[in-house]
């Protein structure tokens, strides 16, 4: 079955970039989607099928893969940034869905 | 826009049987799946099961047999049912929909959260 990886935390300042791997299995044949979770609140997509943004995400909010990783990445970070951030891809091969273990954005 | 509202009981003693319905407002509960995903105090999301409005299902095998989602398209909801609950079925549980043709979760509830304590 697929399992993802990530960092438990990254930290940016203001105004900098953050940056979030996601590792798998040859994500050549996997869409990635990116999440935003707010303590206490739901997760909220942030970016869909590798590097689209649903309506009303910002631009700063980006993403890429290549090969066994994939990177979210947020530009001029601010402070309403921090939340957790979850990679989730379908397993096509049972039809299941795996998350990442999600990496806690802290600004500086 | 679509709105989706879990309820349920808020404590489950264990060994006995954990019943969420979700309720879709705003839309159709037709060519979508339907999906329950929990998060356990403190930690990461687990997606548990989806069904589709056709009523076919696809379920975490690592719930083996405890887990059963159904679907009501007749009043737009759909339910979870999950049997023999321990401490560790302690979760935040989150209904989420899932586009026929991209594979993300697009629309969540707010989640509600059960509590399996004797």
């Amino acid at each position: 079955s697929f399992v993802l990886t990530q960092p438990p935390s990254v930290s940016a300042a203001p105004g900098k970039t953050a940056t979030i791997s996601c590792g798998g299995n040859n994500f050549e044949d996997h869409s990635v989607h990116w999440y935003q979770q707010k303590p206490g609140q739901a997760p909220v997509l942030v970016i869909y099928n590798d590097n689209d943004r649903p309506s009303g995400i910002p631009e700063r909010f980006s993403a890429s893969t290549s090969g066994n990783t994939a990177t979210l990445i947020i530009s001029r970070v601010e402070a309403g940034d921090e939340a957790d951030y979850y990679c989730q891809v379908w397993d096509f091969s049972n039809d299941h869905y795996v998350f990442g273990p999600g990496t806690q954005v802290t600004v500086l | 826009q679509v709105q989706l509202q879990e309820s349920g009981p808020g404590l489950v003693k264990p060994s006995e049987t954990l019943s969420l319905t979700c309720t879709v407002s705003g839309g159709s509960i037709g060519n979508y799946y339907w999906n329950w995903i929990r998060q356990p105090p403190g930690k990461g999301l687990e997606w548990l099961g989806y069904v589709y409005y056709s009523g076919s299902t696809n379920y975490n095998p690592s719930l083996k047999r405890r887990v059963t989602i159904s679907v009501d398209s007749s009043k737009n909801q759909f339910s979870l049912i999950l049997t023999s609950v321990t401490a560790t079925d302690s979760a935040v549980y989150f209904c989420a929909r899932r586009d026929y043709y991209d594979s993300n979760f697009d629309v969540w509830g707010r989640g509600t959260t059960v509590t399996v304590f004797s």
